[in-house]
């Protein structure tokens, strides 16, 4: 199974600040990548797939980035609610597989 | 709106069965895949089990074939999960999850469940 991994595992940033977070595929995924946040005691929610493409709802704050195997979510300004865990998703190659999670923190 | 609700969740010893529901609601269940997802602390996030709108092509992950049964009833828009042979190491949150397409193929997850805990005791 291809294996995901993210970097760095935390992240600390100031509100208003840029975060940008790593993803890597230990094989070729073409553009099927995709990311989630996930808050304290909540679910993960949906953010990205096909790598760049936002969901539905989602602000244009999230922008992703990448193919093949290293693949970028960019979040350019910070707001409280950014402030959770992000998992990356490959969805190329059975089985589905995430990546352990970067978890962005308050500086 | 679309939302999912997980049932069946609990507490249950080693060689236990339990069966998880997801009842879904605020959009055409018989159109598309679902899957369950579960989560621990220490291996994350895990993909499960998908089975395709029709309910024709189930898929498992090779941790839980064998044991583990998904079906549905798309005139009752209820996703299921029946677990037999537990183990420790599957407990976890057990999340129900909606997939973009009907196909159990290209699996990514556009709406989650609150997801219900399953704790297998030895």
């Amino acid at each position: 199974e291809i294996v995901m991994t993210q970097s760095p595992a935390t992240l600390s940033v100031s509100p208003g600040e840029r975060a940008t977070l790593s993803c890597r595929a230990s094989q070729n995924i073409g553009i099927n990548l995709a990311w989630y946040r996930q808050k304290p005691g909540q679910a993960p929610r949906f953010l990205i797939y096909g790598a760049s493409t936002r969901a539905t709802g989602i602000p244009a704050r999230f922008s992703g980035s990448g193919s093949v195997t290293e693949f970028t979510l960019t979040i350019s300004s910070l707001q409280s609610e950014d402030f959770a865990v992000y998992y990356c998703e490959q969805y190329n190659n059975w089985p589905p597989t995430f990546g352990q999670g970067t978890k962005v923190e308050i500086k | 709106e679309v939302q999912l609700l997980e049932s069946g969740g609990g507490l249950t010893q080693t060689g236990g069965s339990l069966r998880l529901s997801c009842a879904a609601s605020g959009f055409t269940f018989s159109n598309y895949a679902m899957s369950w997802v579960r989560q621990t602390p220490e291996k994350g996030l895990e993909w499960v089990s998908s089975i395709s709108n029709d309910g024709a092509d189930p898929r498992y992950a090779d941790s839980v074939k064998g044991r583990f049964t998904i079906s549905r009833d798309n005139s009752k828009s209820m996703l299921y999960l029946q677990m037999n042979s537990l183990r420790a190491e599957d407990t976890a949150i057990y999340y129900c999850a909606k997939n973009p397409r009907g196909p159990a193929s290209y699996i990514y997850f556009d709406n989650w469940g609150q997801g219900t805990l399953v704790t297998v005791s030895s």
